[in-house]
C-alpha cells in the first residue's frame, strides 16, 4: 500500500534558523513527489515536482531534494513569511492516485 | 486571476439535510477533485473527474455524488449529511491525471449538527 509520513508534524524556528522538514513514502513504481505549501484557511499551493533520486528544486529560502526512500524540504534563513503548513505528495505506478502525507506545521518566530 | 472558486465558503446543516458544493475553475483544465482534510487525516480523495463526462469514486466515497456539469464545473453533493461529514472541503483541478501540479481552491468548512 503507497504510504506517505511526514516529520515533524509540527516545527518551530527562529527567523534565520535554517532546518528540513522531511516525507518518507513507500510506493511502487514512484511517478513524482510534490510539495505543496498551505495558509490557514486557504487552499494548498503547490510547490516542486521531483521525479528521480538525485533530483534538486530550489525556490527562493526553500530547496526539495528527493532519495529513492524520501525527500527533504530545506529551509535556508527562514522569514516569519515562511510560517505555513507543508505537504507532501507522491504518485505511485501501481494505482496512479495522489496520496498526501498530514503535512508539517512550521512557525518562523521574528 | 480566479482560479478555482468554491462556494459556499461556510455551512452549517442538521443531520440529515441534504446540500451541494459547487466548484468551477477557469484555466480549461480536462481533471477535476474533491478532497476532504480532517486533523490528523490529511487531504483524501472523495471523487474526481478524469475529463467532462467521466466521474470515479476516490477514497472516502460513501455518502456523496458528484456531478461534472460541464468542463468548467464540478459539483459535490450530500444527500443526507450526517456528523462524520464535518469537515473542510477542498476542489483541485489540473490539466490531467498523471500530473501532481493541483490548483486548488480556497476550501469550504462544513459543520453537520
Amino acid at each position: 500500500e503507497d504510504q506517505v509520513t511526514q516529520s515533524p508534524e509540527a516545527l518551530r524556528l527562529q527567523e534565520g534558523e535554517s532546518s528540513s522538514l522531511n516525507c518518507s513514502y513507500t510506493v511502487s513504481g514512484l511517478r513524482g513527489l510534490f510539495w505543496y505549501r498551505q495558509d490557514p484557511g486557504k487552499g494548498p499551493e503547490f510547490l516542486f515536482t521531483l521525479y528521480s533520486a538525485g533530483e534538486e528544486k530550489e525556490k527562493e529560502r526553500l530547496k526539495a531534494t528527493l532519495t529513492k526512500k524520501e525527500s527533504f524540504l530545506h529551509i535556508t534563513a527562514p522569514k516569519p513569511e515562511d510560517s505555513a503548513t507543508y505537504l507532501c505528495a507522491v504518485r505511485g505506478g501501481n494505482t496512479g492516485k495522489l496520496i498526501f502525507g498530514q503535512g508539517t506545521t512550521l512557525q518562523v518566530k521574528p | 486571476n480566479a482560479g478555482v472558486t468554491q462556494t459556499p465558503k461556510f455551512q452549517v446543516l442538521k443531520t440529515g439535510q441534504s446540500m451541494t458544493l459547487q466548484c468551477a475553475q477557469d484555466m480549461n483544465h480536462n481533471s477535476m477533485y474533491w478532497y476532504r482534510q480532517d486533523p490528523g487525516m490529511g487531504l483524501r480523495l472523495i471523487y474526481y473527474s478524469a475529463s467532462e463526462g467521466t466521474t470515479d469514486k476516490g477514497e472516502v466515497p460513501n455518502g456523496y455524488n458528484v456531478s461534472r456539469l460541464n468542463k468548467r464545473e464540478f459539483s459535490l453533493r450530500l444527500e443526507s449529511a450526517a456528523p462524520s461529514q464535518t469537515s473542510v472541503y477542498f476542489c483541485a483541478s489540473s490539466s490531467g491525471t498523471t500530473t501532481g501540479e493541483l490548483f486548488f481552491g480556497e476550501g469550504s468548512r462544513l459543520t453537520v449538527l
